[in-house]
């Protein structure tokens, strides 16, 4: 099993440009997650999805969009990058059912600067 | 390099010391809280967990105990290890599918 496996690993963009940032996990997990992590604030929840055809937003939702079509895939859309979108991306995952039983693991994460 | 963790707490030990991370949490209604160590370069990593009918876990070389009563939780880690130095995230867990990061310690381990 190769887990979680996020890519690109770095991506430099100037503002403005799209972008998409590709998750997938080849455990079978029904729930699936993004977070951003910046200096000082731990990780912060943007997008989650607790199976295929349904999402929601997280904490930080706003500049991003996620679908999610099939169970393995969960990619992370920027529409037109800012800089405050600077920032490390980790994808995570974890098995449906009883929440509390069930921690969730996270990919090696996308460094992506915005000039 | 890394740039994430620039403004963290840091714990310093001594190999072979016991390690003692301290986290608050925020909402009385968690119910799951989770340790994560994250390694350079790498994602959280799962450490230990604990639901909130418990007041202590443990694992191999690592302890954690829930007081919810000041809502706070602590990772303990005896003989540390150089291999042991990393950021220690805890994260919270409300009765929702979202989980609650911490802003993490950085764990130092001199020989």
């Amino acid at each position: 099993n190769a887990g979680v496996t996020q890519t690109p690993k770095f991506q430099v963009l100037k503002t403005g440009q799209s972008m998409t940032l590709q998750c997938a996990q080849d455990m079978n997990h029904e729930y699936m997650s993004w977070y951003r992590q910046d200096p000082g604030m731990g990780l912060r929840l943007i997008h989650y999805s607790v199976g295929a055809g349904i999402t929601d937003q997280g904490e930080v939702p706003n500049g991003y969009n996620v679908s999610r079509s099939t169970t393995e895939d969960f990619p992370l859309r920027l529409l037109s990058a800012a800089p405050s979108q600077t920032s490390v991306y980790f994808c995570a995952s974890r098995r449906s059912g009883d929440r509390k039983n069930q921690p969730q693991h996270f990919g090696d994460g996308t460094r992506l600067s915005i000039l | 390099g890394e740039s994430v963790g620039l403004h963290l707490p840091t714990l310093s030990v001594q190999e072979g010391d016991n390690s003692i991370i301290n986290c608050a949490y925020s909402n009385s209604a968690s119910d799951y809280f989770i340790w994560y160590k994250q390694e350079s370069g790498k994602g959280p990593q799962f450490i230990i967990d604990i639901r909130s009918n418990m007041d202590k876990r443990q694992g191999q070389r690592v302890t954690v105990l829930l007081n919810k009563t000041v809502k706070h939780l602590s990772l303990q880690i005896a003989a540390t290890q150089p291999g042991d130095s990393a950021v220690y995230f805890c994260a919270e867990n409300p009765p929702a599918d979202k989980l609650i990061f911490g802003t993490g310690t950085r764990l130092q381990v001199f020989p």
